[in-house]
């Protein structure tokens, strides 16, 4: 079957640096997708990776390995409105979007 | 500026009665997604559209109909709601084939079956 892990939760101060996992087994790979979501909101597209490597923007960077599965989503200089969902979302061969269940992030003052 | 919005925004209905949660979006993308969204699991996918008049069933379609007449609307019906169907429903759209596009989501529709 398919499956994304993400912690289900984590809790970081604000000012700092979190990193939020994302692990991944799907039949085959197209890409993988991070998206935002504040309570009670709609997702809003963060980053898309395909190749390997990291890619910056601004306070937000997200990594991808394709060989270990693996993907994870940095955030700096914490603010309290980064407090939100992250959800993590892989392409797969057949090109279906397979969801995460999302990883909440409490920012602690 | 409206993009992609939703309605009703929140809906309480009775077992076995009939709801259609209505979507429109105002860029004119081909591509339209009607998701559930329940606490544990990650968004799933219950029927989408690549254009006007085509829609494929996606992950968890049973309890569902859609249809798509013109470009802009895609409605998501329950034909007999089920107490399993509470949920957070979302549309989305995303303007092209590219699988691989960002998808564009609507506030989503809070739905409670008693």
């Amino acid at each position: 079957g398919q499956n994304i892990d993400q912690p289900t939760e984590m809790t970081a101060t604000e000012g700092a640096i979190v990193q939020i996992n994302c692990t991944y087994q799907t039949s085959g790979f197209n890409g993988l997708f991070w998206y935002q979501q504040h309570a009670g909101e709609a997702p809003t597209f963060l980053s898309y990776n395909v190749l390997d490597g990291l890619e910056e923007k601004g306070r937000f960077s997200s990594f991808l390995s394709r060989s270990k599965g693996y993907s994870y989503l940095l955030l700096k200089e914490l603010q309290m409105k980064d407090s939100a969902s992250y959800l993590c979302a892989v392409v797969d061969s057949n090109y279906q979007l397979i969801w995460g269940a999302g990883t909440k992030l409490i920012i602690k003052p | 500026d409206a993009g992609i919005t939703q309605s009703p925004r929140y809906k309480i209905t009775e077992t076995g009665r009939q709801v259609t949660l209505m979507c429109h979006q105002t860029w004119s993308h081909s591509y339209m997604f009607w998701y559930r969204q329940d606490l544990g699991h990650g968004l799933r996918l219950i029927y989408y559209s690549a254009a006007a008049d085509i829609t494929d069933k996606g992950e968890v379609p049973d309890g569902y109909v859609v249809s798509r007449s013109k470009t802009e609307n895609f409605p998501l019906t329950l034909e007999s709601a089920t107490r399993s169907q509470t949920s957070v429903y979302f549309c989305a759209s995303r303007l092209g084939e590219m699988e691989t596009g960002e998808l564009f989501f609507g506030e989503g529709s809070r739905l409670t079956v008693l």
